[in-house]
């Protein structure tokens, strides 16, 4: 199972918007809405920010939104702040029955 | 609150077995709306879903093509966690392991963290 596709960095100033890619097949994100994002900051576990493609867990900032479209979810994180720099990874169910991750991607808050 | 606490060796030789323990509080391995997965993060920085196990009125498992051959979970029911075990492993084995909860297919919990070294 080939990780999906996202960016290795994206980068935004203070109170911008920024959306992160996943793009992976029509054996994965395409068939499932079993798409989830997690947030990592360095030295710690990673943290669950968006389930189900678009569903925010309770205490997660409602700055944060997930997407899908085809084989491509996304998420949009809406007036960015510094604590947001962390890197961000996607994962999906698969057709096998088991989970692949993202290549992760580096938020950089300029 | 559910809190998952992991133990076991930080170095193994290679060729041997990874051995690694989670211990679930706050919530039953039982569980009919939980699985119970290991995932690793290579020193490159990837995260990797390596298998997971749940009980869904007999227990189930589910393994990641790339390590299925050498990967065992196994719940302990007795104890209320779970186990990885990973035979034959190499360098390229080293990791930070974690175990974390899926409920809800969402990984919500997750244990510290294991850095593993595979090194003779």
């Amino acid at each position: 199972q080939s990780a999906l596709t996202q960016p290795a960095s994206v980068s935004g100033s203070p109170g911008q918007s920024i959306t992160i890619s996943c793009t992976g097949t029509n054996s994965d994100v395409g068939r499932y809405n079993y798409v989830a994002w997690y947030q990592q900051h360095p030295g710690k576990a990673p943290k669950l920010m968006i389930s189900e493609v678009s569903n925010r867990p309770s205490g997660v900032s409602n700055r944060f939104s997930g997407s899908k479209s085809g084989n491509t979810a996304s998420l949009t994180i809406s007036g960015l702040q510094t604590e947001d720099e962390a890197d961000y990874y996607c994962t999906s169910y698969t057709s096998r029955g088991t989970r692949v991750f993202g290549g992760g991607t580096k938020v950089t808050v300029l | 609150q559910v809190q998952l606490q992991q133990s076991g060796p930080g170095l193994v030789q290679p060729s041997q077995t990874l051995s690694l323990t989670c211990d679930i509080s706050g919530d039953s391995i039982f569980s009919s709306s939980a699985a119970w997965n290991w995932v690793r993060q290579s020193p490159s920085g990837g995260l990797e879903w390596l298998g997971r196990t749940y009980y869904r009125s007999k227990w189930y498992n589910d393994y990641a093509e790339s390590v299925k051959s050498r990967i065992t979970v196994n719940p302990d029911t007795s104890k209320n966690q779970f186990s990885l075990q990973l035979n034959s492993v190499i360098p390229e084995d080293t990791a930070v392991y974690y175990c974390a909860r899926d409920y809800a297919d969402a990984m919500d919990v997750w244990g510290q963290g294991t850095t593993v070294t595979v090194s003779s």
